[in-house]
């Protein structure tokens, strides 16, 4: 089975602090995902990596930055939290290519910043 | 640019009943995937069902399948015989083939009634 982790379930942080999202994945997923998600808003795409150390933003990176420096592992990074980044991160892997009819998802950390 | 619209924010429906959930994409590609996604309260999101768009036949499984007419460009699901734990948020999802990105609707909020 696929395992997605999420380094904390729940986390609260201060404004202006630097926030540290970890997401572990155990099968040798080329593809890792960082997803916030709001009611009403769906699921929305903040970074994309496709290989170690490569990324791609997605549709709201502003005010994040990620991390890949292996293979297995994907941070996501709030240089400096704000409270409208309050939110459910959902962390995803997939196979590439022809392979990558499916995510898996973590189970998610729940950010409040106060 | 791909949009997924999920146009029922809720549902409600009796157990034992049969229930579909809506959903349209707009696409011009002509090769792509099409999903539902299942999150559980509290739990992590899981792939329900998946249809590729050059295959005519309707995907199912289990109690789960799929109505997906492609000209109308529309992709409904349907559940049968519903399941206290089939209460959940499902998201209508789009991948294009030529990219391992996917696009997720804004959500359908399921309620099962005793």
């Amino acid at each position: 089975d696929v395992k997605v982790t999420q380094s904390s379930r729940y986390l609260v942080k201060r404004t202006g602090e630097k926030v540290f999202l970890e997401c572990v994945q155990d099968m040798d997923h080329e593809n890792m995902f960082w997803y916030r998600q709001d009611p009403g808003l769906g699921l929305r795409l903040i970074y994309f990596s496709y290989d170690v150390k490569m990324k791609e933003k997605g549709d709201i990176p502003e005010g994040y930055s990620v991390s890949r420096e292996k293979k297995e592992r994907f941070s996501l990074i709030l240089e400096s939290a704000s409270t409208n980044q309050t939110s459910m991160y959902l962390c995803a892997s997939s196979p590439s290519g022809a392979l990558a009819y499916e995510q898996y998802f973590g189970p998610g950390t729940r950010l409040t910043v106060t | 640019a791909q949009t997924v619209t999920q146009s029922q924010p809720e549902m409600s429906v009796q157990e034992a009943e049969t229930v579909t959930l809506s959903c349209t994409y707009d696409t011009s590609e002509s090769d792509y995937y099409l999903f539902w996604y299942k999150q559980p309260p509290s739990r992590q999101m899981i792939l329900v069902i998946r249809q590729e768009a050059y295959k005519q036949q309707n995907a199912t499984e289990n109690r789960f399948s799929v109505n997906f007419q492609k000209a109308a460009k529309s992709f409904s699901l349907k559940i049968s015989d519903s399941q206290l734990g089939d209460a959940a948020m499902y998201f209508c999802a789009y991948r294009m083939n030529r990219d391992d990105k996917i696009i997720f609707g804004k959500g359908t909020r399921l309620h099962i009634l005793p």
